[in-house]
């Protein structure tokens, strides 16, 4: 059972440059969120998806996008790189009850210089 | 808006000694607390999920207790073990539009043999 699958695990990009960075959850889970962390300011909410479909800003949303066109996957875009983007990204997912636990993929560590 | 704070941000104890890390939380309106894990360059492994109407949880030798009224939870560790040492977050569950997690920064914990 792989659980929730990032990729890549590492990436060195030039400022401007453009990424994306893939979750994957073969839980069926309907709930997926994008977290980064940084030292002294823990995790903090960059999107989240509810559904298929579906996607909404959460606390640091500026110069990302997402898209979720398949349950299973959802998708982090920087579409103009910054070095204040340099972070460690965590995908997690969710069944959806307010009573569920939540799962965390092992993190893409982005390096933007 | 929900904030979390976890202190102390590192403790450092020898080994077989029982131990509490502390979570407090602004806001008591929440759904759960979860308890995780962190090791070095890995993602967050949940511990302990205690939802909104209970006090406590308990797995192995971990036992979580939330306190919601005063905006406080605990984690109990007992008989600590080199193996123990990480990172430890708390997040409290929120919902706005969506379940959303608020951790806070962390306490990083060595167990020394």
């Amino acid at each position: 059972n792989a659980g929730v699958t990032q990729t890549p695990k590492f990436r060195v990009l030039k400022t401007g440059q453009s990424m994306t960075l893939l979750c994957a959850q073969d839980m069926n889970h309907e709930y997926m969120y994008w977290y980064r962390q940084d030292p002294g300011m823990g995790l903090r909410l960059i999107h989240y998806s509810v559904g298929e479909g579906t996607t909404a800003k959460g606390e640091v949303p500026d110069g990302y996008n997402v898209s979720r066109l398949k349950k299973q996957n959802f998708l982090l875009g920087l579409e103009s790189a910054a070095p204040s983007q340099t972070s460690v990204y965590f995908c997690a997912s969710i069944q959806g009850s307010s009573t569920g636990e939540l799962f965390f993929g092992e993190g893409s560590r982005l390096t933007v210089l | 808006k929900q904030e979390v704070t976890q202190i102390p941000a590192a403790l450092s104890v020898p080994e077989g000694e029982n131990l509490v890390l502390n979570c407090s939380f602004t806001d008591s309106a929440i759904y759960n607390l979860q308890w995780f894990r962190q090791d070095p360059g890995k993602g967050l492994t949940s511990l302990l999920l205690i939802q909104s109407s209970q006090r406590e949880q308990t797995s192995g030798r971990l036992n979580a207790s939330l306190d919601k009224s005063s905006g406080r939870s605990t984690l109990y560790i007992a008989a600590s073990q080199p193996g123990d040492s990480a990172t430890y977050l708390c997040a409290v569950s929120i919902i706005q539009g969506a379940q959303k997690l608020v951790f806070g920064q962390g306490t990083r914990l060595t167990i020394n043999p």
